[in-house]
C-alpha cells in the first residue's frame, strides 16, 4: 500500500490561498491518480478532483473550477493542491487519497490537513 | 447534483442486519458499477470497505456486502457489532469523469 503524509495545519484569510502537500512513499504510484477530498466540521465528504501522477492531467469537479490548482512533483514524489479565493465555507479537512490505476476507489488516504479560515 | 442519497441515520441491536441506500443517477450509480463504500469513526480518516459494488479488500469483515439495482446501490452489515458504529460514505465515479460521494449516513447501534 501508499503510505501519504499531508502537511500541517494552516489558518489563512478570507481572499487567500492556500497550497496542501500530499508525500508519497511506499508502494510505486506509476500511473496513480492523486484524489482530493474535503470534510467541512460535522459535514460528509466532498470530492474535489484529481491529477494523473504521471502525465499532470487534472479533473476538477465544476463548484471548484476556477479555484483549484493540482500539480505533482515527481522527483519528490509529492502531489499539490492549491485553493484560492478562500471563503470562510472552505474550512475543512482536506485529505489527499490516491487511486490505483483504473481503480475507481481510495484504499489509502493522508491523515488530513486542517484548513481554517478566519479573519 | 450535489450529493448521492443516503439516509441521515440507521440504527439496529447488537446482531442484527441493516441496510443502508445510496441513490444515484443513471449517469453515476445506474452506469457504473464503480460504487465504493467507505466506514469513517470520528477523527479518522476514511476506510475503504467495499469496491466495485461488491468486492472486498483484504481484511475487511465478510459482514459487510454490497450491491446494486438501477440507481441504488446498497451496503449491508450483518451481525451487527458495537465498533460498527460510525459515519458510512457510498461513492461513485461519473460520465463527467469525475467522482461523487454520498450524503453520508451515520450507524448507530443501539
Amino acid at each position: 500500500q501508499v503510505q501519504l503524509v499531508q502537511s500541517g495545519a494552516e489558518v489563512k484569510k478570507p481572499g487567500a490561498s492556500v497550497k496542501v502537500s500530499c508525500k508519497t512513499s511506499g508502494d510505486t504510484v506509476t500511473g496513480y491518480w492523486m484524489h482530493w477530498v474535503r470534510q467541512a466540521p460535522g459535514q460528509g465528504l466532498e470530492w474535489m478532483g484529481c491529477i494523473n501522477l504521471d502525465s499532470g492531467v487534472t479533473q476538477t469537479a465544476q463548484k471548484f473550477q476556477g479555484r483549484v490548482t493540482m500539480a505533482r512533483d515527481t522527483s519528490i514524489n509529492t502531489a499539490h493542491m492549491e485553493l484560492s479565493g478562500l471563503r470562510y465555507d472552505d474550512t475543512a479537512l482536506y485529505y489527499c487519497a490516491p487511486e490505483p490505476v483504473e481503480a475507481y476507489f481510495f484504499d489509502s488516504w493522508g491523515q488530513g490537513t486542517l484548513v481554517s479560515v478566519s479573519s | 447534483q450535489s450529493a448521492l442519497t443516503q439516509p441521515a441515520s440507521v440504527s439496529g441491536s447488537p446482531g442484527q442486519s441493516i441496510t443502508i441506500s445510496c441513490t444515484g443517477t443513471s449517469s453515476d450509480v445506474g452506469t457504473y458499477d464503480t460504487v465504493s463504500w467507505y466506514q469513517q469513526h470520528p477523527g479518522k480518516a476514511p476506510k475503504l470497505i467495499i469496491y466495485e459494488v461488491t468486492r472486498r479488500p483484504s481484511g475487511v469483515s465478510s459482514r459487510f456486502s454490497g450491491s446494486k439495482s438501477g440507481n441504488t446501490a446498497s451496503l449491508t452489515i450483518s451481525g451487527l457489532r458495537p465498533e460498527d458504529e460510525a459515519d458510512y460514505y457510498c461513492c461513485s465515479f461519473t460520465q463527467s469523469y469525475t467522482y461523487i460521494f454520498g450524503s453520508g449516513s451515520t450507524v448507530t447501534v443501539l
